[in-house]
């Protein structure tokens, strides 16, 4: 069984702070896409890393892939109260590109 | 583009009835997930088809849960009979192949 663990659970960090959520696992994905979850509503996709080693920024939000394709992390710069929300990695499940496997999730509160 | 379509949105229902949660997927996106959202157990998939066909449906939690998915256009996931313990935030996502797209959810909760 593939398993997505997140850390840490909950961040709570005031206006401008910088941040990093970690994604790990034990198993090698062939991608891992991460997806934020503002309250009352459903993920959306922020982004897909693919290869090894991959670096992907989105504006302050840098995206890393392990290495060895087990982990990920997301650093946020100079956090801001819209930032706030769930923050969930995904890896497609073994035999399958259209099934996820779903992290614990990070919950983050950004506060002025 | 419309997204994924849920609805309803919330829906307050006493234990023992049934409860019918409905989702119109994106059109031309081939799988449809349904999954259960709670504080405890995070985002759990409970059933997924692919070409209106199911796939897996081993995270559907006991027989009082089925869904259909009779075209491309339409999937319902029913409850019958709720239980409180089924009170939660369900959710419908489609894709096309990797990327699932999430509609807004429907909050359940069942007294």
């Amino acid at each position: 069984t593939q398993l997505l663990e997140q850390s840490p659970q909950f961040l709570s960090i005031q206006e401008g702070e910088n941040l990093t959520v970690y994604c790990n696992s034990s198993s090698v994905f062939s991608s891992l896409q991460w997806y934020r979850q503002e309250p009352g509503e459903g993920p959306v996709l922020l982004v897909t890393v693919v290869t090894g080693g991959e670096v992907k920024k989105l504006k302050r939000l840098t995206f890393q892939f392990g290495d060895a394709r087990k982990d990920s992390s997301l650093h946020i710069t100079a956090a801001q109260p819209g930032d706030t929300g769930l923050y969930l990695c995904a890896g497609p499940s073994t035999g399958t590109a259209s099934k996820l496997t779903f992290g614990t999730g990070t919950r983050l509160q950004v506060t002025l | 583009d419309a997204g994924v379509i849920q609805s309803p949105r919330h829906e307050v229902t006493e234990m023992g009835q049934e409860v019918t949660l409905r989702c119109k997927p994106i059109s031309g996106h081939n799988s449809l997930f349904w999954y259960r959202q709670t504080m405890m157990r995070g985002l759990e998939l409970l059933i997924y088809f692919n070409n209106n066909v199911p796939i897996d449906d081993s995270g559907m939690p006991e027989d009082r849960f089925s869904a259909k998915m009779p075209n491309a256009s339409f999937s319902t996931l029913k409850i019958q009979p709720s239980e409180p313990r089924d009170s939660a935030v369900y959710f419908c996502a489609s894709s096309p192949h990797e990327t699932q797209y999430f509609g807004p959810g429907t909050r359940l909760l069942v007294l």
